[in-house]
């Protein structure tokens, strides 16, 4: 079974440059996270969907990223215009509508530098 | 937020050595669960452990949780060169089993 897929494994821009990056979930799992981990700290979420649905995005800084999956399938976050304090690793993380204990599958991550 | 907060930040010991990592954590919990972080790499599931059980085992691994101190450890029993790493510690809560809160981590360095 592959596991989560995340794409590119590493970005470098400059600032006010628009970025992406995608992320395909284990097949069949139903939720999928988006977080941003900063250099020695734990991930944050930024935006969950189940389904095609985002049903939490209250920490999405709106005015800069956007995100989407619209088939409920794989996802894209966008981020335009990067800001030099953007500069982290964006993980993704699925989870199985089977699981009852919200174990996380996770990519190896994107490492955003903004220069 | 987060809720979680790993004790200590930092940790290296020799091979063979035990490595205790603790977690502390502020709200009433449903799980609370380890994840490793190696370099450049994304997290790993390690163990779970439900509100109602008091330790568990995997492997080398045991897990500790007290909920009336709220607190969980997390012990690796004669380390490995490979379980260099960061260790996360993630709660899920009574009202949101769907959002893990995570803490800032362990790093681990085991020398050879």
């Amino acid at each position: 079974e592959a596991g989560v897929v995340q794409s590119p494994r590493y970005k470098i821009i400059e600032k006010k440059q628009p970025v992406a990056f995608w992320c395909n979930p284990i097949s069949g799992h139903n939720t999928l996270y988006w977080y941003r981990q900063n250099l020695g700290q734990g991930p944050e979420l930024l935006i969950r969907y189940e389904n095609e649905e985002a049903v939490d995005d209250s920490q999405l800084p709106k005015d800069r990223f956007s995100a989407e999956r619209l088939k409920g399938v794989d996802s894209t976050l966008k981020i335009q215009p990067a800001e030099l304090g953007d500069s982290a690793v964006y993980l993704c993380a699925s989870r199985s509508r089977e699981s009852s204990y919200n174990e996380q599958f996770f990519g190896p991550g994107t490492r955003l530098t903004v220069l | 937020s987060q809720q979680g907060e790993e004790d200590p930040q930092a940790l290296s010991i020799q091979e063979g050595e035990n490595a205790t990592m603790n977690c502390s954590y502020k709200t009433s919990i449903n799980n609370l669960q380890w994840y490793r972080q190696n370099s450049g790499r994304g997290l790993v599931h390690l163990i779970l452990i439900r509100s109602n059980e008091r330790e568990k085992h995997s492997g080398r691994l045991r897990v500790t949780l007290d909920t009336s101190k709220k607190s969980s450890s997390l012990l690796i029993t004669a380390s490995r060169a490979a379980d260099t790493a960061s260790y996360f510690c993630a709660t899920a809560t009574m009202d949101s089993n769907y959002q893990l809160i995570w803490g800032a981590g362990t790093k681990l360095i085991i020398k050879p």
